[in-house]
């Protein structure tokens, strides 16, 4: 069983589009991340929830939207989709809430084109 | 924020032991540094996570000198697929935020 799933894989769509991007873990975890990654590797934190609730929210365009309906699930809303929104994005889950001392386990990424 | 320094490649040989050293002087005191491996395609994995000292598990080893201002992941007798992307990780207690560097891309030889 996949710990940390998220769907779709691939997304290609076009500038101006909105799209989602779904997360669910079965891990039983508290709190949930999504984090992008450029296309020269660097890996940053977007939003952290634990138990639904917001605790990270760096700074990003408010055109992100991470909607949590329970903690298995963390989903990501992109509205008016911009060509450096492309990128690999990672869905990540961990049992702390308290997020020094923890061991977060990743997704398989979701590679989204903007073109 | 604890910025994290660490080279951008190293090259060995089968059966060596790889050692990279990742630099994070501003770390505060309740910060943790953490490990991670990502291969092509695929989400990073947890490789090992330290405070003070020396940390080992089945994997890894994890050197951190009692200033803490820099942090030595040792990967003991590497094979092919050990080649990968490693992050050093330090994850800041205050304001809960994670920081990760810019990932030291290792590339294990026949």
């Amino acid at each position: 069983d996949t710990a940390v799933s998220q769907t779709p894989k691939y997304l290609v769509t076009q500038m101006g589009n909105d799209k989602s991007i779904k997360c669910e873990q079965n891990l039983g975890h508290d709190t949930m991340y999504w984090y992008k990654q450029d296309s020269k590797k660097f890996l940053k934190i977007m939003f952290s929830y634990n138990n639904k609730e917001l605790i990270i929210n760096e700074t990003v365009p408010n055109r992100f939207s991470p909607k949590s309906p329970d903690k298995a699930h963390l989903n990501l809303h992109i509205n008016s989709l911009e060509l450096g929104d492309s990128a690999v994005y990672f869905c990540a889950s961990s049992q702390e809430g308290a997020i020094m001392n923890t061991e977060a386990f990743f997704g398989q990424g979701t590679r989204l084109t903007v073109v | 924020l604890a910025k994290t320094t660490q080279p951008i490649s190293m090259d060995s040989y089968e059966g060596q032991e790889v050692n990279i050293t990742c630099s994070h002087n501003n770390i505060a005191t309740n910060d943790y540094i953490t490990w991670y491996q990502q291969f092509p395609s695929q989400g990073p994995r947890f490789i090992i996570q330290g405070y003070k000292t020396k940390v080992t598990n089945e994997v890894a080893s994890l050197f951190i000198p009692a200033d803490r201002k820099s942090s030595t992941l040792s990967l003991p007798r590497v094979s092919l697929s050990d080649t990968a992307v490693y992050y050093c990780l330090v994850a800041e207690a205050a304001g809960n935020k994670l920081t990760f560097g810019g990932g030291t891309r290792v590339l294990v030889k026949p």
